[in-house]
């Protein structure tokens, strides 16, 4: 049962630290995206590669945000420094190589800035 | 720019019983997909179904079916036979040329 896998599942940080989240999308999909959900915004694209290279990143915040591929089976969100405004579940998404844009969902990671 | 809008933030269904979610979208691309996504509690997405618009026969899968309506914009789910289980919030989202764009959701809650 292929899925993607994020970890951590939940991380609890101070203001100013750096944090990082990884993500393992579904063998042989072609397509990464990273989301970040809240109760005020909802469902927030951050960015997407395609063949691991970076095709938009205008959701994030680019002065703390960076989102990298370092190879097909990982992709990383990573924010320095973190703000308490950046508290949200982010979720991680794999899609195959269709036009669809169908994408198939991590399970998230949880995140609290303090 | 692309825009997705479900109108009901909360609906309610009896166990065993029909409901009906609403979604319209704004959109100057003649071909593009639609989907719902459904999440429970746990946060995790899940697809629950997808049409294609070029497809005019509506997609179903076991007690999950759309009724997509092209001119109007319209994409709305129908959950049959409604379980507990089925308590979540869905989404319904567009993808054309670019990613997914989603609405903001219905909380769906199933009553025993």
């Amino acid at each position: 049962d292929a899925r993607v896998t994020q970890t951590p599942r939940h991380k609890v940080t101070e203001m100013g630290q750096e944090v990082t989240m990884r993500c393992q999308p579904i063998l042989g999909h072609n397509t990464v995206f990273w989301y970040r959900q809240t109760m005020m915004q909802g469902l927030e694209l951050l960015a997407y590669f395609r063949n691991r290279a970076p095709l938009d990143d205008s959701g994030m915040p680019k002065d703390r945000f960076s989102a990298e591929m370092p190879d097909a089976t990982l992709a990383t969100l990573k924010i320095q420094p973190s703000e308490p405004r950046d508290s949200a579940v982010y979720f991680c998404a794999s899609g195959p190589r269709t036009a669809s844009y169908e994408q198939y969902f991590g399970p998230g990671t949880r995140l609290t800035v303090t | 720019a692309q825009t997705v809008t479900q109108s009901q933030p909360e609906m309610s269904v009896q166990e065993a019983e029909t409901v009906t979610l609403s979604c319209t979208y704004d959109t100057s691309e003649s071909d593009y997909y639609l989907f719902w996504y459904k999440q429970p509690p746990s946060r995790q997405m899940i697809l629950v179904i997808r049409q294609e618009a070029y497809k005019q026969q509506n997609a179903t899968e076991n007690r999950f079916s759309v009724n997509f309506q092209k001119a109007a914009k319209s994409f709305s789910l129908k959950i049959s036979d409604s379980q507990l289980g089925d308590a979540a919030m869905y989404f319904c989202a567009y993808s054309g040329n670019t990613p997914l764009v989603f609405g903001k959701g219905t909380r769906l809650s199933v009553i025993a």
